[in-house]
C-alpha cells in the first residue's frame, strides 16, 4: 500500500541553525499539505500546495520558513534560522484532490528539537 | 471562524463499557467533520467521516448541527481502541481542515 514518505524521522538542531524536512506524497496525488503539531495540541496547517503551486500558506511564518514543490511531486520545508519555539513534529500529508472534503493520508512526520 | 473543541485531553474507560469522545465545532458554513486517529506509533489516519454515515472498528459518529457537535461514539470498548483521536472540521469553500486538540483514550483492561 503506497504511503507518505518523510524524513528524517528526528532532527535535532541548534537555534539559529537551517534545517530541511523533505516529504514524498502518494504517487498521483495532486494536494500536499505540510503541517505543524506542538506537543499537546493538533496539527496546524503551514501550507498547502495544488501540484506545485501554493494554495494556502496564511499560517507559515515566511520571515523563516519557506516551502517549495518545484516538480509537483516531492517537497521541501525549510527553517532558516531556528527558534526554540519551532520544536515540533512537523507532518506531511497528501490527498488525490483538493478541498477540504477529502481524505488525507499523512506520512510519519518529523520530530524536530531546537536547542 | 473556524474552531474545534475537543473538552477531554484524557479519556479511560474499562474494557465492555460505552465510550463517547466529545466534540463541539463553530463554523459558519455547511461543515464537513472528520474523526481521525493515531494508534501508538502509527501515523494519523481517518477514521470516519460524517458525510459517509458508516461505522468503522465499531465507532460511529453523528452531526448534530442544532448542538454543533460530532461526538465519537462506541457501545463496547476494546483494548485496541487505545489511541489519540483528533476531531477535524472541513467544509464547502474551506480548503483544508483543522483540527482539535486531540483526546487520549485509554481502554483498560
Amino acid at each position: 500500500e503506497a504511503e507518505v514518505a518523510q524524513s528524517p524521522r528526528y532532527k535535532i538542531t541548534e537555534k539559529s541553525q537551517a534545517v530541511a524536512f523533505w516529504c514524498d506524497p502518494i504517487s498521483g496525488h495532486a494536494t500536499l499539505y505540510w503541517y505543524r503539531q506542538i506537543l499537546g495540541q493538533g496539527p496546524e496547517l503551514l501550507v498547502q500546495f495544488q501540484d506545485e503551486s501554493v494554495v494556502d500558506d496564511s499560517q507559515l511564518p515566511k520571515d523563516r520558513f519557506s516551502a517549495e514543490r518545484l516538480k509537483g511531486v516531492d517537497s521541501t520545508l525549510k527553517i532558516q534560522p531556528a527558534e526554540l519555539g519551532d520544536s515540533a513534529m512537523y507532518l506531511c500529508a497528501s490527498s488525490d484532490l483538493g478541498g477540504a472534503q477529502v481524505t488525507q493520508y499523512f506520512g510519519p512526520g518529523t520530530r524536530l528539537l531546537v536547542l | 471562524a473556524q474552531r474545534v473543541t475537543q473538552p477531554e485531553k484524557l479519556l479511560s474507560v474499562f474494557k465492555g463499557a460505552p465510550v463517547e469522545l466529545k466534540c463541539n465545532y463553530s463554523y459558519s458554513g455547511s461543515p464537513e467533520l472528520f474523526w481521525y486517529v493515531q494508534y501508538s506509533r502509527q501515523r494519523l489516519q481517518l477514521l470516519l467521516r460524517h458525510i459517509s454515515r458508516e461505522s468503522i472498528k465499531g465507532f460511529t459518529a453523528d452531526l448534530n448541527k442544532g448542538e454543533t457537535s460530532f461526538h465519537l461514539k462506541k457501545p463496547f470498548a476494546q483494548e485496541e481502541d487505545s489511541a489519540m483521536y483528533y476531531c477535524a472540521l472541513g467544509g464547502k469553500g474551506a480548503n483544508n481542515l483543522f483540527f482539535g486538540t486531540g483526546t487520549r483514550l485509554t481502554v483498560i483492561p
